[in-house]
């Protein structure tokens, strides 16, 4: 049982790149989240899929694509890199609305 | 105004000390509460979720006081790996699915 997955750990961008990062949970649960936290500041969610096959956006959306592949993946899209994306992106899951939120490992991203 | 806000600290405590964070939050119709222990440079973690009636985990306990929109956590006989960033969580009311709000963190720096 390996919870909250995250692909890569790190990576390094120029500006203009593209890039996926890819999120799995194997608990089953049916909402999934990705956010962002900058340095020394709070996270911000990014995008938000409450079930299957639903996403919507969160309060940091632009700039932004995401895919609920099936349950179990979701996967954040950054189609033209910018340095203001340089963050740490972390995703996370709970069984429905309302109850705890588990944590992927985080993605550190650098965009030159 | 934020919708959830901490005292961002940091709090630098000797051990064996107790101390307490607040987090307020501006939606009284919310519906769950929950405190979140962050490494650093690591992911969120469930410390533990915060009941009306208030509960207690150990050296920590956390109490809600809806009438005046907080939530508390007192840590007892501080140690030193309870050194940390303590996030406040707070949920929507149902019909909001997935915005949960994070607080931006209190950090709590105990030393021998």
């Amino acid at each position: 049982n390996a919870g909250v997955t995250q692909t890569p750990k790190f990576q390094v961008l120029k500006t203009g790149q593209s890039m996926t990062l890819q999120c799995a949970q194997d608990m089953n649960h049916n909402s999934m989240y990705w956010y962002r936290q900058d340095p020394g500041m709070g996270l911000r969610l990014i995008y938000y899929s409450a079930s299957e096959g639903t996403t919507d956006k969160g309060e940091v959306p632009n700039g932004y694509n995401v895919s609920r592949l099936n349950k179990r993946e979701f996967s954040l899209r950054l189609e033209s890199a910018a340095p203001s994306q340089t963050s740490v992106y972390f995703c996370a899951s709970n069984r429905d609305r309302g109850e705890t939120q588990y944590f992927g490992p985080g993605t550190r991203l650098l965009v030159l | 105004r934020k919708e959830v806000e901490q005292d961002p600290g940091p709090f630098n405590v000797p051990e064996g000390a107790t101390v307490a964070f607040n987090c307020t939050y501006s939606n009284s119709a919310s519906q769950s509460f929950f405190w979140y222990r962050q490494d650093c440079r690591k992911e969120p973690k469930l410390l533990m979720s915060v009941y009306s009636s208030g509960n207690e985990d150990g050296r920590f306990t956390a109490q809600l006081n809806r009438a005046s929109q907080y939530i508390s956590l007192l840590i007892r006989d501080s140690k030193l790996s309870d050194s940390a960033t303590y996030l406040c969580v707070v949920n929507p009311s149902l019909g909001n699915a997935g915005k949960s709000t994070f607080g931006d963190g209190t950090t709590l720096t105990v030393k021998p």
